[in-house]
């Protein structure tokens, strides 16, 4: 079965450091997506890409993130300058036509300290 | 804005007990269900989804749940649940009509006795 890829699993970093989280999504989907999941809360929603734009983004997804589609296969997630509340697990996920399921990666543990 | 609740949020159970989860959301217009389920140092994985049809949807591993319009809800059972069914238990919903993302549910957190 097609999986979503993410790279690292673990990431430690230094706040004020920028990271790149990486995702190589299912080659046929379409829309692609980062959604976080702090310690013990919900999973939320960040930002939905498509047709190489950003079609939606939540008020977490301020000026400090950023993605990016660079070569047609990776999703890259980019937050420029980390802070403690960062932390979190990164999930990316992926879907083809409407009627299809979400598919999510295994996730990028964030850990700023 | 459409909002996803699961009202509990820990449920300890036995070995071969019935299981039922509550899922309840807040927008009245067409929506897409769905349940995830998270075993422990794992990925979010699809449990089952509804897009139309049957409101009785059977999904993996024995799970099923139903998608009652007038209650606004999608409660997930399992008639049986075993130990290896020890997992956080997500439902979140996608409404067409806001984009295209899921809206998740708190999530609770199972826990089979053996």
């Amino acid at each position: 079965e097609p999986e979503v890829t993410q790279t690292p699993s673990h990431q430690v970093t230094q706040m004020g450091q920028e990271v790149i989280l990486r995702c190589v999504p299912i080659s046929n989907h379409l829309y692609f997506y980062w959604y976080r999941q702090i310690l013990g809360q919900k999973v939320e929603f960040l930002v939905s890409f498509y047709n190489n734009e950003i079609s939606e983004k939540s008020e977490i997804f301020d000026d400090q993130f950023s993605v990016e589609r660079p070569d047609g296969s990776n999703f890259t997630l980019k937050i420029r300058s980390t802070k403690l509340e960062d932390s979190a697990m990164y999930f990316c996920a992926s879907r083809g036509d409407r009627v299809n399921g979400y598919t999510f990666g295994s996730g990028t543990r964030l850990t700023v300290v | 804005a459409q909002s996803v609740s699961q009202h509990n949020h820990h449920v300890i159970l036995s070995e071969a007990a019935s299981l039922e989860l509550g899922c309840n959301y807040s927008y009245g217009g067409t929506v897409n269900l769905f349940w995830y389920v998270q075993y422990p140092g794992q990925h979010l994985q699809l449990l089952l989804k509804y897009f139309s049809g049957d409101p009785l949807v059977k999904g993996i591993k024995g799970f099923e749940a139903e998608f009652i319009k007038s209650k606004f809800s999608f409660n997930l059972r399992k008639p049986s649940v075993q130990w290896s069914d020890t997992a956080e238990y997500f439902c979140a919903v996608n409404n067409n009509n806001a984009g295209n993302m899921l809206t998740f549910g708190g999530g609770t957190r199972l826990m089979v006795k053996p």
